[in-house]
């Protein structure tokens, strides 16, 4: 069936530094969306990606969709102690939304 | 405010006991789903809902069950036929139908075996 992999699992850095944190499927999406689960929160929904190639920015955060559309990626410049949490993919199908399984940011004061 | 509710946040089962969450939402939203997230794990879909009365399985239904008789509640049954029911709940609408809009989350509701 669709999968959505995603790495790494884990990643923690100094503040300051850079992170990212990839999604790839193995097949075409239609769209991809990005969600950040702060430690003991739910997901909040941070942005959708439609288009091959999409590349769209919310302060240090940007977001890339593959000219394929099978995958895409978050980059956080400085990463801030508010940034730590699970940051999630989740890729849409046709009428089937997939989760990656997350990855956790952990920031270094 | 607008959002969703998920009652109760933690919630502890015994063996052969059936068990329902709450979740109630006030965006007017038309879909609501069910997700269950286990450490490590992305979250998987038990059960959603794109109109009144009508629901459909996700990915994991196998001993969950779901009712949608008001557009603002759709409550979440843990029956005894799911074997491994802890988890965190979290509980999700969206305004239109498809699983293209974005997901509003509940702060889910934590289950633990006794």
């Amino acid at each position: 069936g669709q999968q959505v992999m995603q790495i790494p699992q884990y990643q923690h850095v100094q503040e300051g530094e850079d992170f990212t944190t990839y999604c790839n499927s193995s097949t075409t999406l239609s769209n991809i969306q990005w969600y950040k689960q702060r430690p003991g929160g739910h997901p909040v929904f941070l942005i959708q990606l439609v288009k091959s190639g999409e590349v769209k920015k919310q302060k240090r955060l940007t977001f890339q969709f593959g000219e394929a559309k099978k995958n895409s990626s978050l980059h956080i410049t400085a990463t801030q102690t508010t940034d730590v949490g699970t940051y999630f993919c989740a890729g849409l199908y046709g009428n089937k939304l997939v989760f990656g399984a997350g990855t956790i940011l952990r920031v270094k004061s | 405010d607008g959002g969703i509710t998920q009652s109760p946040k933690y919630l502890f089962r015994k063996e052969g006991q059936n068990v329902t969450l709450s979740c109630e939402q006030n965006l007017n939203h038309d879909a609501m789903y069910w997700y269950r997230q286990d450490p490590g794990q992305g979250l998987r879909l038990i059960y959603y809902s794109q109109i009144v009365n009508d629901f459909q399985k996700g990915d994991i239904a196998e001993g969950y069950s779901v009712s949608r008789e008001k557009k603002e509640s759709f409550p979440l049954t843990v029956t005894s036929a799911q074997k491994n029911p802890t988890a965190f709940y979290l509980c999700a609408s969206t305004r239109g139908q498809g699983l293209h809009q974005p997901q509003h989350f509940g702060d889910g509701t934590r289950l633990s075996i006794l």
